[in-house]
């Protein structure tokens, strides 16, 4: 059964510090990596990750995959009380040609100020 | 335009009642997508609209109908629901180059009580 797992679950930092999240993922049809923020209510796309070793980069968000070892981190740096949220990995498994994509439970990101 | 609308954006409904909820995108994104979300939990796919055509549907219960009337809508038909149904429905699209569907992006959702 294909799968998503995001670590930690939640997580509290001060205004500054550097937070490194984590998902690794067991999936047949691997076809991409994705990292959304929910804050409120619609999740908001980050990055979508297809290639092993290529660091994406937005401000003081960054992502890299590692297709070996089935795993993705994001890198948020100088944390603002902004970053508050809910970050969720998904993985599109394909599937043929299907925009399929299966969610990890997220981590809960509080940043104290 | 860069956005996914979702209407309404409450809605309580009896168990008899049926309701729409309705999704637009005007971004020339050809896959649309239903994705239910209950309390602390992450999203879980529904349905996927590729070209107009019903693709996936992840053994949804009949209650819950889609219809995707052109490119840039979609709409969810709701019926006879139960209680536990409640949840945020995320409406989703996506660009399709070829046979990839790159990444999606959310509408706002709708909250749906269901009494």
């Amino acid at each position: 059964e294909d799968k998503v797992v995001q670590s930690p679950l939640s997580l509290v930092v001060h205004e500054g510090d550097t937070v490194t999240l984590n998902c690794s993922y067991e999936v047949t049809n691997f076809r991409s990596l994705l990292w959304y923020k929910q804050e409120k209510k619609a999740p908001t796309f980050l990055f979508m990750l297809t290639s092993s070793g290529i660091e994406k980069k937005s401000g003081r968000l960054s992502s890299i995959l590692d297709k070996k070892e089935l795993f993705s981190i994001l890198n948020i740096t100088a944390t603002q009380t902004g970053d508050s949220a809910i970050y969720l990995c998904a993985s599109d498994t394909g599937g043929g040609s299907q925009g399929n994509l299966i969610f990890g439970k997220g981590t809960k990101l509080s940043v104290k100020p | 335009d860069t956005e996914v609308t979702q209407t309404p954006k409450h809605l309580v409904m009896g168990m008899t009642n049926k309701k729409s909820l309705k999704c637009e995108q005007h971004m020339g994104h050809r896959a649309m997508y239903w994705y239910k979300q209950k309390a602390k939990k992450p999203p879980e796919l529904m349905f996927v609209y590729s070209y107009e055509k019903l693709s996936i549907n992840e053994s949804v219960p009949s209650r819950f109908s889609p219809e995707c009337p052109n490119s840039s809508l979609l709409n969810l038909h709701l019926h006879a629901l139960q209680p536990e149904d409640s949840a945020l429905y995320l409406c989703a699209s996506s660009q399709v180059t070829g046979r990839t569907y790159n990444e999606q992006f959310f509408g706002p959702g709708t909250r749906l009580t269901v009494l």
